[in-house]
């Protein structure tokens, strides 16, 4: 069974600084997303990465996938205020015929002025 | 584009009472998921529909929760009846096939 982890799972940063999160999963998958969610709200699709190597970026953001290592990183780059919401790694896991999405528990950032 | 519609937006019920939710997918979407998402936790599928036949159902405990999409547009899910635990949000997505996933606003579901 595919298991997705998050750390950390709660980040209190300042404007201005930098950081990396970590999302570790336990079984081989070709694909993984990042979504960001904020209170109240439903999920919004930062990243998809596709294979080994990859890399995106997206204004202060930029995520990576080493599929060897089964890692994927996400940075922040600088960090607003306006970044402040939960971010969710999910793991595509297939079976039976089927395509799910395994998700993390979550990090949940707070930027603060 | 339309995004995924849910309804309602909140509800709030006692314990053992019964409760449905309503999804209306993005138009042309072959593919319907819900998902529970527990405060503090990650989203769970809980039922994978493909048109109107269900592709993974594996998480959803069958006791009690039920879904359909009968004519492979809209899908309910039903929980009958419902416990505490089941306090939670649910999350209604879909996508094209191998596509990636749109979310709904979620339905916050209150058992008291």
């Amino acid at each position: 069974e595919l298991k997705v982890e998050q750390n950390p799972l709660f980040l209190s940063m300042q404007e201005g600084k930098n950081y990396t999160i970590y999302c570790n999963y336990s079984t081989t998958s070709d694909r993984l997303y990042w979504y960001r969610q904020d209170p109240g709200k439903s999920l919004e699709s930062l990243f998809v990465l596709l294979s080994n190597g990859a890399v995106k970026q997206e204004g202060r953001l930029m995520a990576s996938l080493d599929t060897k290592a089964r890692l994927s990183t996400l940075h922040i780059t600088a960090a607003v205020h306006d970044l402040s919401a939960t971010y969710f790694c999910a793991v595509v896991t297939r079976g039976g015929g089927s395509e799910k999405l395994v998700f993390g528990k979550g990090m949940k950032l707070t930027v603060n002025p | 584009e339309a995004g995924v519609a849910q309804s309602p937006r909140y509800k709030i019920i006692e314990k053992r009472q019964s409760v449905a939710f309503w999804c209306n997918p993005i138009s042309g979407h072959a593919t319907l998921y819900w998902y529970q998402q527990i405060l503090g936790q990650g989203p769970k599928l809980l039922i994978q529909f493909q048109n109107n036949g269900v592709v993974d159902d594996s998480q959803l405990p069958k006791d009690r929760f039920s879904a359909e999409r009968l004519k492979g547009v809209d899908s309910t899910l039903k929980i009958q009846p419902a416990k505490l635990e089941d306090s939670a949000v649910y999350l209604c997505a879909s996508s094209l096939v191998g596509q990636p996933q749109h979310f709904g606003d979620g339905t916050r579901l209150s058992i008291l």
